[in-house]
This record gives structure tokens, C-alpha cells and sequence, in this order.
């Protein structure tokens, strides 16, 4: 089946360490991206890459990298310097371009103490 | 910058009765807009989409939704709605960031919870 795998479903870490999220898709969407989703805040863009080898900071990159070196795998990582990392993280793809809709996974929920 | 505006946080309905959903938008341009739905525990999907036409849309599970643009609206309805539709609903507005770069801006959603 086609779709969007993101893994682990739910990640612990101490504060100070970066952690990484991992997200795979076998649509052959060129285009893909990571959002943060916080209790009455909704979707707010990190990231997003409509290439491979390229990508662009969104609303809230701020404490956040991210890398595109193959079209199938987009992996974020959350480093110390982002101040609130506790969330609910989903990665999304499409084909490039205004009139297409983006694909979710299932999510990874991070909770950093 | 644009934003997205849903005006309900939590909507409480029960089973049988009718829904409405406010959406609004602040970009004046073109639009192309969406309805997403969050099932407990599942994959935040497509409920319906405009790009043109009619701006009369219809959606999977008997959704609907018309885009007013004189209004900068996007309302989402069902005549009656089923416990089944319990969920969280975000409407959200594609546009160009520049570049020939798109981004989908999401409103803060709207939590429905049907009664049996």
C-alpha cells in the first residue's frame, strides 16, 4: 500500500539531546513536509522540501533541521535549542504545486523532561 | 500575512442534527481551499477540496462545503450528522510562499463531539 510511515509513534528524551523523527513515503511525491500540532493551535509548518536536496523553513523552524538527500525520506530533527519541543509532529507529501492536496502519516508524539 | 480563521473551538451536536462549521481566510487572490478531518487515533485526511467551479463542493461521508468568495468563507455542513463524525475538522487555504512554492496555511480546527 501506498503512503506516509513515521516512526517511532512515541519518542522520550531528556532535555538537551536532539532527537530525530523519521518520516518515509512511497507515493513518489516530490514534495514533502513536517508540522508541529499543538492543542488549539492546529497544523503550524516547520519545514517543507518540494526537491530533493532542497528545502525551505516555515512558520516555526526555529530549533528544528532538516535533511532531503533521497525523494522517499524527509527526517526532522529536534534540537536543544528548541524551547517548547513536547508535541505532536506529522509529515505530510505532495505533488508540487497549489492544486494538489498533501498526504499525512500517523504522527510521532515527542515528549522531552 | 495569511491566516485562516475557524470560529468554533468545540462543538458539542447530537446524533441527527444539522452542522455548520465556520471558515475564514484573509488572502484576497486566489484560493484553492480544503476541509481536513481527524478521526481519534487515526490520519488527518481529506475531507473535500476547492480549486474552481462550482463553488458548491461535496465530500466523502456526505460532508459539503461552498466557498463565498465575496465573503472570504469556506463553510463546512452536514444535514445530520452520526456519532461516527466525532472528530477534530481543519480548514485550510493553499498558497504560493513565492518561488513557485506552495504552503498550506491550517486554521486552529474545530472539535466536534456527536451524542449519541
Amino acid at each position: 500500500d501506498g503512503g506516509i510511515t513515521q516512526s517511532p509513534k512515541y519518542l522520550f528524551r531528556k532535555e538537551g539531546q536532539n532527537v530525530t523523527l523519521s518520516c518515509e513515503q512511497n507515493l513518489n511525491h516530490d514534495a514533502m513536509y513536517w508540522y508541529r500540532q499543538d492543542p488549539g493551535q492546529g497544523l503550524r509548518l516547520i519545514y517543507y522540501s518540494q526537491i530533493v536536496n532542497d528545502f525551505q523553513k516555515g512558520d516555526i523552524a526555529e530549533g528544528y533541521s532538516v535533511s532531503r538527500e533521497k525523494k522517499e525520506s524527509f527526517p526532522l530533527t529536534v534540537t536543544s535549542a528548541q524551547k517548547n519541543p513536547t508535541a505532536f509532529y506529522l509529515c505530510a507529501s505532495s505533488i508540487p504545486g497549489g492544486v494538489y492536496e498533501q498526504y499525512f502519516g500517523p504522527g510521532t508524539r515527542l515528549t522531552v523532561t | 500575512a495569511q491566516s485562516v480563521s475557524q470560529h468554533n473551538h468545540h462543538v458539542i451536536l447530537s446524533e441527527a442534527a444539522s452542522l455548520e462549521l465556520g471558515c475564514n481566510y484573509s488572502y484576497g487572490g486566489t484560493v484553492n481551499l480544503f476541509w481536513y478531518v481527524q478521526y481519534p487515533g487515526q490520519h488527518l485526511q481529506l475531507l473535500l477540496k476547492y480549486f474552481s467551479g462550482d463553488p458548491l463542493v461535496k465530500g466523502i461521508k456526505g460532508f459539503e462545503a461552498e466557498f463565498i468568495k465575496s465573503k472570504f468563507s469556506f463553510n463546512l455542513r452536514k444535514p445530520s450528522v452520526q456519532w461516527s463524525d466525532t472528530a477534530e475538522y481543519f480548514c485550510a487555504v493553499i498558497h504560493s510562499s513565492g518561488a513557485g512554492s506552495y504552503q498550506l496555511t491550517f486554521g486552529k480546527g474545530t472539535k466536534l463531539s456527536v451524542i449519541p
